[in-house]
């Protein structure tokens, strides 16, 4: 079975704070993403990577960044978190079989609260 | 763009009854459609996906029939049961042949299941 993990399930960080996010994939897949999830609003994509060191913007990048220095692990970063960003984020990985990519398959999500 | 919407909960049914979540989605080409579950706590789960018009998908007594002509993707049940509450999310991707990328999700629809 795919394992997605993530580093917390809650988290509680301050106004202006660096706060990392990490998720770990054991499948060797290529593609990995980074979703926020909020009430009314469904999933909306911050950032997707598609191989070790690259990365794509999604459809709300701002306040964001990732790195993706190893295949298995892709970090969504905060650089200085805000109220705002208080939401449930969730990690998903999806890979190549057949020449066709498979389903996504998401981790747990981390709750994360800024103060 | 392309883009998913589904009817907004939350919807409240007793044990037994008969589900329908409506999907209805816009998109240029030929998308593959999905619905993803997120029980209580958990990461989001595909629970059925279709890939071309026509299609039905199936998983676990759910049901949902890609109608191009309708651009719907109603999500169905018989008989719900209490272990059926979750949120369910409607998604698309543009990449045709049930393969993933990028994903559009609609806004996900609560369901409670009352013994």
């Amino acid at each position: 079975d795919v394992k997605v993990t993530q580093s917390s399930r809650y988290l509680v960080k301050r106004t202006g704070e660096k706060v990392f996010l990490e998720c770990v994939q054991d499948m060797d897949h290529e593609n990995m993403f980074w979703y926020r999830q909020d009430p009314g609003l469904g999933l909306r994509l911050i950032y997707f990577s598609y191989d070790v060191k690259m990365k794509e913007k999604g459809d709300i990048p701002e306040g964001y960044s990732v790195s993706r220095e190893k295949k298995e692990r892709f970090s969504l970063i905060l650089e200085s978190a805000s109220t705002n960003q208080t939401s449930m984020y969730l990690c998903a990985s999806l890979g190549l079989a057949g020449g066709k990519l498979r389903e996504q398959y998401f981790g747990p999500g981390t709750r994360l609260t800024v103060t | 763009g392309d883009s998913v919407t589904q009817m907004e909960g939350p919807v409240t049914l007793s044990e037994e009854a008969f589900l329908t979540i409506n999907c209805t989605y816009t998109a240029t080409g030929y998308p593959s459609l999905f619905w993803y579950v997120q029980y209580p706590g958990e990461g989001l789960q595909l629970l059925l996906k279709a890939t071309k018009a026509d299609d039905k998908g199936s998983n676990k007594g759910f049901e949902a029939t890609y109608r191009k002509e309708t651009t719907s993707f109603h999500l169905e049940k018989g008989s719900v049961q209490v272990s059926d509450s979750a949120v369910y999310f409607c998604a698309l991707s543009d990449r045709g042949g049930g393969s993933q990328g990028n994903l559009i999700f609609g806004k996900g629809t609560k369901l409670s299941v009352k013994p």
